[in-house]
């Protein structure tokens, strides 16, 4: 199945660093890539779409200029909690989706712990 | 109006017995619809994909589809412990690339 390495996988860190976290398409070409934040015990919500060589998209309630989104190329994605206080302790997810027709695919995750 | 909905559980069965896991959605335009497999802190997992209606099998999984009815399953034959785990229900609206979960139901599978 596709891979999509993400990394760190577990970040702690005091209030008010940066933090950077990296998605990564090993095998196949990303078109775009999801950013997720998962609390304990809910759901995944989407943070924001991002395509190759273009602004990302962000939800409703997402502060673009807190969580900074960067795809440079077709195989990387990062994105940088910017000044992260502990309301932004989390489980944050990447996906890299081919084309429109394809299914996403998950990285390991990243979790964020701010003290 | 959540988009997708699903009973948070837990669901418990007994190894070797069928899982059933329920799905419904709002947005009659989502064409596609995924399940994913989540075990407790790590990423999801894809599972199943199904875009039209029926049935769709894959080892001991069974996707069911009614647009109709706007409602998706998932059948686990002979479950495993190993099966034990969160089950997310997705749907996508095609052309907007946008997954949308339900909150999962978490499933225990009794040895």
């Amino acid at each position: 199945g596709a891979v999509v390495s993400q990394h760190p996988s577990w970040v702690i860190c005091k209030s008010g660093t940066s933090v950077k976290i990296e998605c990564r398409s090993l095998d196949f070409q990303a078109t775009t890539m999801f950013w997720y934040r998962q609390f304990p015990k809910q759901s995944l919500m989407l943070m924001a779409t991002s395509n190759e060589g273009s602004k990302a998209t962000y939800e409703q309630g997402v502060e673009k200029d807190k969580f900074l989104i960067n795809h440079a190329s077709l195989t990387l994605s990062t994105l940088t909690v910017t000044s992260a206080h502990p309301e932004d302790s989390s489980f944050y997810i990447c996906s890299s989706q081919g084309n429109s027709n394809q299914p996403q695919h998950f990285g390991d995750g990243t979790r964020l712990s701010i003290l | 109006q959540k988009e997708v909905e699903q009973n948070s559980g837990p669901l418990s069965v007994p190894e070797g017995a069928i899982a059933s896991l329920n799905c419904t959605y709002s947005d009659r335009v989502s064409q596609s619809f995924f399940w994913y497999r989540q075990y407790s802190g790590k990423s999801p997992e894809l599972i199943m994909s199904i875009y039209s209606n029926g049935d769709k099998e894959d080892g001991r999984f069974t996707a069911q589809l009614n647009k109709a009815s706007q409602y998706v399953s998932l059948l686990i034959r002979d479950s495993q412990p190993s099966d034990s785990a969160t089950y997310l229900c997705a749907s996508d609206q095609t052309g907007a690339n946008n997954l949308f979960f339900g909150t999962g139901t978490r499933l225990t599978v009794i040895p």
